[in-house]
């Protein structure tokens, strides 16, 4: 099963420290979308990503929150001096294009705790 | 501002009914309909889409229905078994010049289907 592979799955960290969550999109897609969701929200678009190019990050904060998706290997979203407002679960979606009737395949999600 | 609504919060049929569940969207721009489906610590799975050119789709036991005029999909599930209980989530997208296929969700509805 070559789906969409996230980690860690759970991640602790305490407040001020850097969080990193990996990604790996299904084998061939070049387009990778994170989202997070808040506890009893819906997913929220954050930033859109192809290789080596961020194409939209109308959705993530100004400050702290960063992403690559590099020519090799797993796109990252980097949350740096986290803070417990940022505890959620971070989901990252791939597709075969950034076209809209294109379906997004998501994976399991990272689940972030701040403490 | 949210774009894409999800109003009922909750809802509980029998198995072998009919579910149905409402979600509607405030901009016009939107040209694809996608429903995804969440069961607890995974990631949202794809159902069902529909295009803003068509007024129905159906995929065995799933058929989405399209209203612009009144700017409201629904989703019908028959007949409902208890596996269906999950989080179903209403997202839309546009493929408008600019836009990225970026996905806007709703909030959610979880769906309980009693044996």
């Amino acid at each position: 099963n070559a789906g969409v592979m996230q980690n860690p799955r759970h991640l602790v960290r305490r407040r001020g420290q850097e969080a990193r969550l990996r990604c790996s999109p299904v084998k061939g897609h070049s387009h990778v979308y994170w989202y997070r969701q808040l506890p009893e929200e819906g997913l929220k678009f954050m930033v859109y990503l192809q290789k080596e190019n961020i194409i939209d990050e109308s959705g993530m904060p100004k400050e702290r929150f960063s992403a690559e998706f590099p020519k090799e290997g797993p796109s990252i979203l980097r949350i740096q001096q986290v803070v417990r407002g940022d505890s959620a679960a971070y989901f990252c979606a791939s597709s075969p294009s950034g076209r809209s009737s294109y379906e997004q395949y998501f994976g399991p999600g990272t689940r972030l705790t701040v403490t | 501002d949210q774009q894409v609504k999800q109003n009922s919060p909750s809802l509980s049929v029998q198995e072998g009914r009919i579910s149905i569940l409402n979600c509607d969207y405030t901009n016009s721009m939107f040209d694809y309909f996608l429903w995804y489906k969440k069961y607890p610590a995974e990631g949202p799975t794809f159902l069902i889409s529909i295009s803003s050119i068509k007024d129905k789709n159906e995929d065995g036991r799933f058929t989405v229905f399209l209203n612009k005029s009144a700017k409201h999909l629904s989703l019908h599930i028959v007949p409902s078994q208890p596996g269906d209980s999950a989080v179903y989530f209403c997202a839309a997208s546009h493929g408008r010049s600019g836009n990225t296929g970026k996905l806007i969700f709703g909030q959610g509805t979880t769906l309980q289907v009693k044996p």
